[in-house]
C-alpha cells in the first residue's frame, strides 16, 4: 500500500451505533488530521496530531473521538451520531509542521458516512 | 484570521480550451503557503502546488500553470487545453503564521466535456 488509505470507504449507521473510522499513512509523516466535508461547505479541519499528540480540537462534539496510537494509524471512534454528521471523512498526513515551515498534506480517499 | 475566496463555483468547457481557476486570499501573517488540490470523483484530494509568500515566481508544470500576485493577493491556476480527465472539484487553500491550520476555499467543480 502506498500514500494514504482509509477504511471501511463507506458507511451507514444508526444514530446508537458505535463505529471507528481508520486511517493509515505509509508515508512517513508524523502529523495526521482528519477533516469534514459535506456538501457545499468548504472542508473543515476536525483534529490534528503531530507525533501522537493531539495538537488541534477544532470545537468538534463530543460524539466524535479521535485516536493515534502511532504516527502512522488515525482513527475516528463515532457514537450516537445524529444526521447532520453524514458527510466525507477525510483523513491526511504530512510532515510535522514546524514554525517557519510548512508541508502540503497528502488526502486518503475517505469514508463516506450516512447516519440514519 | 485566514480567508479564502474562490468566487467562481462552477465552469463548464469544452475539451482543449483553456480554464482559469481564480483564487483570492487574505491573511495578516507575513509569512504564509498557498495550496491547490484537486478533487476527482473518487474523492480523495490530490495536491498540486505549494507556494510560499517570500516566492513570487510563476511556476508552470506541464498544462497546468500557477499566477501568483501578492499586489491583489491571489493564487489562479490556468489549465492549457483541458482535457476530460481535468474534470474535478479545485481547491485554493492558505495556511498561515504558526497556526496548523489549512483554509480551505469551497471549490471550484469544472467539467470539462468532450
Amino acid at each position: 500500500e502506498t500514500g494514504v488509505t482509509q477504511t471501511p470507504r463507506h458507511l451507514v449507521m444508526g444514530m446508537t451505533n458505535k463505529k471507528s473510522l481508520k486511517c493509515e499513512q505509509h508515508l512517513g509523516h508524523n502529523a495526521m488530521y482528519w477533516y469534514k466535508q459535506s456538501a457545499k461547505k468548504p472542508l473543515e479541519l476536525m483534529f490534528v496530531y503531530n507525533f501522537k499528540e493531539q495538537t488541534e480540537n477544532n470545537s468538534v462534539p463530543s460524539r466524535f473521538s479521535p485516536e493515534c496510537p502511532n504516527s502512522s494509524h488515525l482513527f475516528l471512534h463515532l457514537h450516537t451520531l445524529q444526521p447532520e454528521d453524514s458527510a466525507l471523512y477525510l483523513c491526511a498526513s504530512s510532515q510535522a509542521q514546524g514554525q517557519l515551515e510548512s508541508y502540503e498534506q497528502y488526502f486518503g480517499p475517505g469514508t463516506r458516512l450516512t447516519v440514519t | 484570521a485566514q480567508k479564502v475566496t474562490q468566487a467562481q463555483t462552477e465552469i463548464s468547457v469544452v475539451e482543449k480550451e483553456d480554464v482559469t481557476l481564480d483564487c483570492v486570499y487574505e491573511t495578516r501573517d507575513t509569512t504564509y503557503y498557498l495550496f491547490w488540490y484537486k478533487q476527482p470523483p473518487s474523492g480523495e484530494l490530490v495536491f498540486l502546488i505549494r507556494r510560499n509568500s517570500f516566492d513570487e515566481q510563476n511556476e508552470i508544470s506541464g498544462r497546468y500553470s500557477w499566477n501568483f500576485q501578492k499586489s491583489t493577493s491571489s493564487f489562479n491556476f490556468t489549465i492549457t487545453a483541458s482535457q476530460v480527465v481535468d474534470s474535478a472539484v479545485y481547491f485554493c487553500a492558505l495556511k498561515a503564521g504558526a497556526n496548523s491550520k489549512l483554509t480551505f476555499g469551497k471549490g471550484i467543480t469544472l467539467s470539462v466535456r468532450p
